[in-house]
C-alpha cells in the first residue's frame, strides 16, 4: 500500500524568501505524485503533478517540484513566496492502474510580511 | 474548464433531518468522488463512482448514501447524522483513465446539531 509523509506540520517564511516543502512517499513502483493547496474553508487546488518523464515539473503560481526516485521524495519549491501563498499544502500519491489518492497530513504555511 | 461545483456551500441539519449534497461537473469526467475532511486533517475518501457505478466504498456508515444519476452528477444523501459527522465534504472528479488527476470542488460545510 502506498503512503505519504510530510514531515513539517507548520512552516513560517518571510515574504520574498524561498520555500521548500518536503514530501516522502512509499510505493513499490513509480507513483503518480501530486501537490494540492487548500485555503481555509476551500476545496483543494491542483498545483502540479508528476507522472513520468522530466523529473522537474512546473506548476501554477510559480511552484515547481522535483521527483527524486533515489530519495522517494517529491519536494515542492518556490523561489519567492507571496503573502497569498499562506495555506495548507497536501502532497498525494496515486497508484498506477487505480484512482485512489493517498494524502499526506499536510503542511501549514504561514507567510510573515 | 476544470470546474467542479457543489451545492449548498453551507448546511446545518438536525440529527433527524434528511438532506442531500450535490456535485456537478461538465468536463466529461467518468470518475467522481466524495471525501470527508475534518479540520486540520487531510481529506478522507468515502466513495468512488467510476462510469456511474460505485467502485469504492470505504466502509462508510449507511447514514451516508451516495447516488450517481448520470455521468455529470453526484449526490450524497444524508440521514440520521451524528454531530461527529460535521465536516467539510468535498467532491472531486477525474477523467477516469490512467494517468488520472482529481479536480476538487469548493466543498460543503456541514454542521450537525
Amino acid at each position: 500500500a502506498q503512503s505519504v509523509t510530510q514531515p513539517d506540520i507548520h512552516i513560517t517564511v518571510s515574504e520574498g524568501a524561498s520555500l521548500e516543502l518536503r514530501c516522502n512517499y512509499s510505493y513499490g513502483a513509480t507513483p503518480y505524485l501530486f501537490w494540492y493547496v487548500q485555503s481555509p474553508g476551500q476545496g483543494l487546488q491542483l498545483l502540479l503533478k508528476y507522472f513520468s518523464g522530466d523529473t522537474l515539473v512546473q506548476g501554477i503560481k510559480g511552484f515547481e517540484a522535483e521527483f527524486k526516485r533515489s530519495q522517494s521524495s517529491f519536494n515542492l519549491r518556490k523561489p519567492s513566496v507571496h503573502w497569498s501563498d499562506a495555506a495548507e499544502y497536501f502532497c498525494a500519491v496515486g497508484a498506477r492502474g487505480g484512482n485512489k489518492l493517498t494524502f499526506g497530513t499536510g503542511t501549514q504555511l504561514k507567510v510573515e510580511l | 474548464d476544470t470546474e467542479v461545483t457543489q451545492t449548498p456551500k453551507h448546511l446545518v441539519m438536525g440529527m433527524t433531518n434528511k438532506k442531500s449534497l450535490k456535485c456537478e461537473q461538465h468536463m466529461g469526467h467518468r470518475a467522481m468522488y466524495w471525501y470527508k475532511q475534518k479540520a486540520k486533517k487531510p481529506p478522507e475518501l468515502m466513495f468512488v463512482y467510476s462510469y456511474e457505478k460505485l467502485s469504492i466504498n470505504e466502509s462508510v456508515p449507511s447514514r451516508f448514501s451516495p447516488e450517481c444519476p448520470n455521468s455529470s452528477l453526484l449526490n450524497l444523501h444524508l440521514h440520521a447524522l451524528q454531530p461527529e459527522d460535521s465536516a467539510l465534504y468535498l467532491c472531486a472528479s477525474s477523467p477516469g483513465l490512467a494517468p488520472d488527476t482529481q479536480y476538487f470542488g469548493p466543498g460543503t460545510r456541514l454542521t450537525v446539531l
